[in-house]
């Protein structure tokens, strides 16, 4: 069985840094083809892609963000990281992570982390 | 950047109905285009991939059509738990992206 699951910080002041850690179970995130999303949501507003990383370690942003974000993978835990500088109230909102497992669409999401940027 | 617009913003319907709810790309992105349904407090599931397939254990009464730059999404008869909000999103370009949504109410 395959599942995701965010961690991280759910509270973070204005100008700090998010780090947010994906980690998979039930596969193995290595093949190429394989490639894990981050996604984001406002509350009572649309999804957002962020970011996205390869089992090779390719990597893509979203380009009105790409300053302040990092992707990364830990292949030896099976887990991939996002961090955003910089963070702002308005990145107030449900992160998401996702796999597309046979580098198609997202057919495997976290169940979502809820991050409050306030002083 | 491709973006996707969806229409109609929000409709108001009865279980039983058939709803169309449409996905416009601002350019072609092929056949690259899927479906989500997100239910309040939950995640995005994948309904349909590839414009018109069928993710894992969705019902049939989901359907998907198109190609370029129009897509629909239909459900042929819609059950109590369909209500919810549906987005489509694209994989033909980097950046990916989605529509804003499209909420299903009921009547």
């Amino acid at each position: 069985q395959i599942t995701l699951k965010e961690s991280g910080p759910t509270l973070v002041k204005p100008t700090q840094t998010l780090t947010l850690t994906c980690t998979l179970s039930g596969l193995s995130f290595t093949t190429n083809v394989m490639g894990v999303g981050w996604i984001r949501q406002p509350p009572g507003m649309a999804l957002e892609w962020l970011a996205h990383i390869y089992g090779n370690d390719e990597k893509n942003y979203s380009p009105s963000l790409k300053s302040r974000l990092t992707i990364t993978k830990d292949t030896s835990k099976n887990q991939v990281v996002l961090t955003m500088t910089n963070m702002d109230p308005l990145d107030t909102g449900t992160y998401y992570c996702a796999l597309r497992k046979s580098g198609g669409f997202f057919d495997f999401w976290g169940q979502g982390t809820l991050v409050t940027v306030s002083s | 950047e491709i973006v996707l617009t969806q229409s109609p913003g929000t409709l108001s319907l009865s279980p039983g109905e058939r709803v169309t709810l449409s996905c416009r790309a601002s350019q072609s992105v092929s056949s690259d285009l899927a479906w989500y349904q997100q239910k309040p407090g939950q995640a995005p599931r994948l309904l349909i991939y590839d414009a018109s397939n069928r993710a894992t254990g969705i019902p049939a009464r989901f359907s998907g059509s198109g190609s370029g730059t129009d897509f629909t999404l239909t459900i042929s008869s819609l059950e109590p738990e369909d209500f919810a909000v549906y987005y489509c999103q694209q994989r033909s370009n980097w950046p990916l992206s989605f529509g804003q949504g499209a909420k299903l109410e009921i009547k």
